[in-house]
């Protein structure tokens, strides 16, 4: 049974602007996530984490933000760049099951 | 860095032949990697959990007398898949823990296997 979901298969957005990828959770005992983002034909590349002791994390453009008691985390990009155009999937570590992602479009 | 490789990136392959994938974690020790496989559009699923020494854990719904999988060694994994038919044509894609502390995965560029 899925326990990390993200319910929005896809996003479009324009260059210079945000994108918010969200991601939920079911399983409270989940206590460290991880974004990875995708091209075609390619292995998933590790992108930024975040433990359940924090309630944010921020590398360059990408910021994680984690809300616990609603299960649900969420994913920053900003500035958005056309090069950020990918499918982004959220994990938990405790879950090798990944979710069915979100694919980024961004708009020059 | 964490570097996986994996070999073939491509293959094609005539039904009823069986094809081996390996996944070599090219600068670190892996206890364990993972298999996933890639449909067309959507999302990884995850075939099983490769551990060095042992067996390897099938999530449900994948055959393990079809989908092989050995972990010989800390730096090598392979996936066999036994029999081959069309729709086991996919993009398979490995990944390995480096186990130091992180949670992160490697993963490996990828196989695309075409079953004719």
């Amino acid at each position: 049974d899925q326990q990390v979901k993200q319910n929005s298969p896809s996003l479009s957005v324009q260059e210079g602007r945000i994108s918010i990828l969200n991601c939920d959770y079911t399983n409270s005992m989940f206590d460290y996530f991880l974004w990875y983002k995708k091209y075609p034909a390619e292995g998933p590349t590790f992108l930024i984490s975040i433990s359940s002791i924090k309630d944010k994390n921020e590398d360059g453009r990408f910021t994680v933000f984690l809300n616990k008691s609603a299960k649900h985390l969420s994913l920053h990009i900003v500035p958005s760049q056309p090069g950020d155009s990918a499918v982004y999937f959220c994990a938990a570590r405790n879950d090798m099951r990944f979710g069915a992602g979100t694919r980024l479009t961004v708009k020059p | 860095g964490a570097v996986v490789s994996q070999h073939p990136s491509r293959v094609i392959c005539k039904s009823g032949t069986s094809v081996k994938i390996e996944c070599r974690s090219l600068d670190f020790q892996a206890t364990t990697m993972f298999w996933y496989r890639q449909f067309p559009k959507k999302s990884l699923m995850l075939m099983a959990t490769s551990n060095e020494g042992s067996k390897a854990t099938y999530e449900q719904g994948v055959e393990k007398d079809k989908f092989l999988i050995n972990h010989a060694s800390l730096t090598l994994s392979t996936l066999t898949v036994t029999s081959a038919h069309p729709e086991d044509s996919s993009f398979y894609i490995c990944s390995a823990y480096k186990g130091t502390g992180s949670y992160e995965q490697y993963f490996g560029p990828g196989t695309r296997l075409t079953v004719t």
